[in-house]
C-alpha cells in the first residue's frame, strides 16, 4: 500500500537551533515530492518540488533533499516565524495520477 | 490576483441538512480539487476536476457531489450532512490537464461542523 510518513509529529526548537524534518515514503511510480508550509487556520502554501534522488532545493533558511526512500527538510538557524506545520506530499502514477499527503510535522521555534 | 478563494469560511450544520461549498480561482488553472483535513491525518482527496466539464472521484467521495461550473469555479455539495463530515475543507487548483500532475495552490479553507 502506498504510504507517506512524516516524523517527528512535533518538534520544538530554540531560535538558531538547526534541525531536520523527515518524510519517508513507500510508493511505486513516484513522479514528484512536494513540501508545503501550513500556518494555523490557513491553507497549505507551496515550498518546493523535488523530482529525482539527489535533487536539492533551497529557500531562505529551508533546504529540501530527496533520496529514493525519503526526503528531508533542513531548517538552518530557525526563527520564530518559521513556526508552522510542514506537509510533504508524493505524486505518483499507477494507471492514473494520485497525490498522497503526510500528516505533517508541527514545528515550534521559541525566541 | 486573489488566487484560490473559498466561501463560506465557517459553517455549522445539523445532521441531515445540505449545503454547498464554493471555490473559485483566478489563475487560469485547468485542474481543481477538493480535500478534507482531519486532525492527525493528511489531506485526503474527495473529488477532482482535470479540466472544465470533467470530474473524478478521489479517495473519500462518499457523501459528496461536485460541479465544475466553468473553468474558474468548482463547488462541493453535501446532500445530507453527517457528523463524520465535520472537517476542514480545502479547495486547490493546478495548471496541469492530465490529472494531479503538478503543484497545487490552496484556498484558505472552510471549517465545517455537523451537529
Amino acid at each position: 500500500e502506498d504510504q507517506v510518513t512524516q516524523s517527528p509529529e512535533a518538534l520544538r526548537l530554540q531560535e538558531g537551533e538547526s534541525s531536520s524534518l523527515n518524510c519517508s515514503y513507500t510508493v511505486s511510480g513516484l513522479r514528484g515530492l512536494f513540501w508545503y508550509r501550513q500556518d494555523p487556520g490557513k491553507g497549505p502554501e507551496f515550498l518546493f518540488t523535488l523530482y529525482s534522488a539527489g535533487e536539492e532545493k533551497e529557500k531562505e533558511r529551508l533546504k529540501a533533499t530527496l533520496t529514493k526512500k525519503e526526503s528531508f527538510l533542513h531548517i538552518t538557524a530557525p526563527k520564530p516565524e518559521d513556526s508552522a506545520t510542514y506537509l510533504c506530499a508524493v505524486q505518483l502514477y499507477t494507471g492514473g495520477f494520485k497525490t498522497i499527503f503526510g500528516a505533517g510535522t508541527r514545528l515550534f521555534v521559541k525566541a | 490576483n486573489a488566487g484560490v478563494t473559498q466561501t463560506p469560511k465557517f459553517q455549522v450544520l445539523k445532521t441531515g441538512q445540505s449545503m454547498t461549498l464554493q471555490c473559485a480561482q483566478d489563475m487560469n488553472h485547468n485542474s481543481m480539487y477538493w480535500y478534507r483535513q482531519d486532525p492527525g491525518m493528511g489531506l485526503r482527496l474527495i473529488y477532482y476536476s482535470a479540466s472544465e466539464g470533467t470530474t473524478d472521484k478521489g479517495e473519500v467521495p462518499n457523501g459528496y457531489n461536485v460541479s465544475r461550473l466553468n473553468k474558474r469555479e468548482f463547488s462541493l455539495r453535501l446532500e445530507s450532512a453527517a457528523p463524520s463530515q465535520t472537517s476542514v475543507y480545502f479547495c486547490a487548483s493546478s495548471g496541469g490537464t492530465s490529472g494531479i500532475t503538478d503543484t497545487q495552490y490552496f484556498g484558505p479553507g472552510t471549517r465545517l461542523t455537523v451537529l
